[in-house]
């Protein structure tokens, strides 16, 4: 497997409270990922990142903004916590020219 | 978009049983990967297979790509199995994954 890796793992916060799931990979992918997943249900994709400077929304509508300064590195942020935003989130990557995607250990996020 | 239906929703085994899961896409996909998501939440790659069959170990997948379905095949299943089982699939060749609802598999001992 892929050496990714999302700091933290848990995160219990407040409502309104700035915060920033990071993301790191040590493989030099070109293409990183934010899914968002609901407890028991499918991922959705949020963000996604195709090099530095590089960043879309995906097909689910998020608040979150992500930036992409360094390759290795993907952080996403939410300006102001809701509890509509308590799930789970999953960072992924890709190489370039390559196929398969590897995924962190996720940050289980709760908005109180 | 492209819907991604997986089934059965749920699956309750005996360790040593064989179990098959079914992924059907309704349109043409560039890729097509099989996950393992652990009681921990880490989502784990098992195959990459857009198209033909493959075997690791135990589990095995086939990709039918002109009917639109994928299989994967469980042998001998193990209590280390239980977990959720995901088949995600991409139109473009950019790795926007489109996932389906998954497969709930537990495996008694």
């Amino acid at each position: 497997e892929a050496d990714i890796y999302q700091t933290p793992r848990y995160l219990v916060i407040g409502t309104g409270k700035k915060i920033t799931l990071e993301c790191s990979q040590t493989m030099g992918h070109d293409k990183m990922y934010w899914y968002q997943q609901d407890p028991g249900m499918e991922l959705h994709l949020i963000h996604y990142s195709y090099g530095v400077n590089s960043t879309e929304k995906g097909d689910l509508s998020s608040e979150s903004t992500v930036s992409r300064i360094r390759t290795e590195h993907f952080p996403l942020t939410l300006e102001s916590a809701r509890p509509s935003h308590t799930s789970q989130y999953l960072c992924a990557s890709r190489a370039g020219g390559g196929n398969i995607q590897y995924f962190g250990a996720g940050t289980r996020l709760s908005v109180l | 978009g492209i819907q991604v239906e997986q089934s059965p929703p749920d699956l309750i085994l005996q360790e040593g049983a064989n179990s098959t899961l079914r992924c059907n896409f309704s349109d043409s996909v560039n890729n097509l990967q099989w996950f393992h998501q652990n009681p921990w939440g880490q989502l784990i790659n098992l195959f990459y297979i857009p198209s033909g069959t493959k075997q690791n170990g135990r589990l095995s997948a086939t990709t039918v790509a002109t009917e639109r379905y994928s299989l994967l095949y469980i042998s001998s299943s193990q209590t280390t199995d239980s977990g959720v089982y995901f088949c995600a699939v991409d139109l473009t060749s950019y790795g926007k994954l489109t996932f389906g609802q998954g497969t709930i598999l537990t495996v008694h001992p």
